[in-house]
């Protein structure tokens, strides 16, 4: 069955540094992935999709890449602030089939 | 303001009795979807509808049920709610299968 890993339960950082999120995933091959922010007791937040036939997609100081051969995608926060801490989701997502979400990595940005 | 509307955002109840919890949205959506979300086990999915009077079993959808007989509308239901069924529950929508989803405030269900 279809498995979904997210680089750390955790991840701590300096204010103004670059953090780089893990999203792996197994056993399919998605069309598309897509990262949401969840900030405590608050449901999900969009951020950014990003297709199978894209290598890289930014919006302001968010940028994913995605490699089907690796079945990975990288999320970057870059010039990080206070305000970033959340808990990051990604979604490899496939035609036809019940939408899924990775474990999530918790994100905290120290000042 | 496009917005996902749930209701009730916190109930707490016993076991067997049966509850509603209705999810609207106002973006003229066709897809929606359950979520429960639980410590260690993430956010997963329960049933989610295509279109109006088209509905499917997502990830746990065991002890559930839904309806989809407006676009606007995709109420939850609990027939007999038992305490493993209480959790962190989020309705969403987007405009199709696969697209990025709105969400939303969430509904906190206690089973006692």
């Amino acid at each position: 069955s279809q498995k979904i890993e997210q680089n750390s339960e955790a991840l701590n950082i300096q204010e103004g540094k670059t953090a780089t999120l893990t999203c792996n995933y197994t056993n399919y091959s998605p069309a598309y992935l897509q990262w949401y922010r969840q900030d405590p007791g608050r449901g999900p937040v969009f951020l950014l999709l990003i297709r199978e036939n894209e290598k890289e997609k930014r919006k302001e100081r968010l940028k994913v890449t995605f490699d089907t051969t690796l079945k990975q995608s990288l999320f970057h926060i870059t010039a990080s602030q206070p305000a970033d801490s959340a808990t990051y989701l990604c979604a490899p997502t496939k035609d036809g089939q019940n939408f899924v979400f990775g474990p999530g990595t918790r994100l905290s940005v120290l000042p | 303001e496009a917005q996902v509307t749930q209701n009730p955002r916190y109930l707490i109840t016993v076991t067997g009795k049966k509850l509603t919890v209705t999810c609207s949205q106002n973006m003229n959506h066709e897809y929606m979807s359950w979520y429960r979300q639980d410590p260690g086990l993430g956010l997963r999915q329960i049933y989610y509808s295509m279109n109006v009077e088209v509905t499917d079993k997502g990830d746990v959808p065991e002890g559930y049920k839904v309806s989809r007989k407006e676009k606007r509308n995709f109420p939850l239901i609990l027939e007999s709610p038992s305490p493993n069924q209480t959790s962190l529950y989020f309705c969403a929508s987007s405009q199709s299968w696969g697209q990025p989803q709105h969400f939303g405030d969430g509904t906190r269900l206690s089973i006692l």
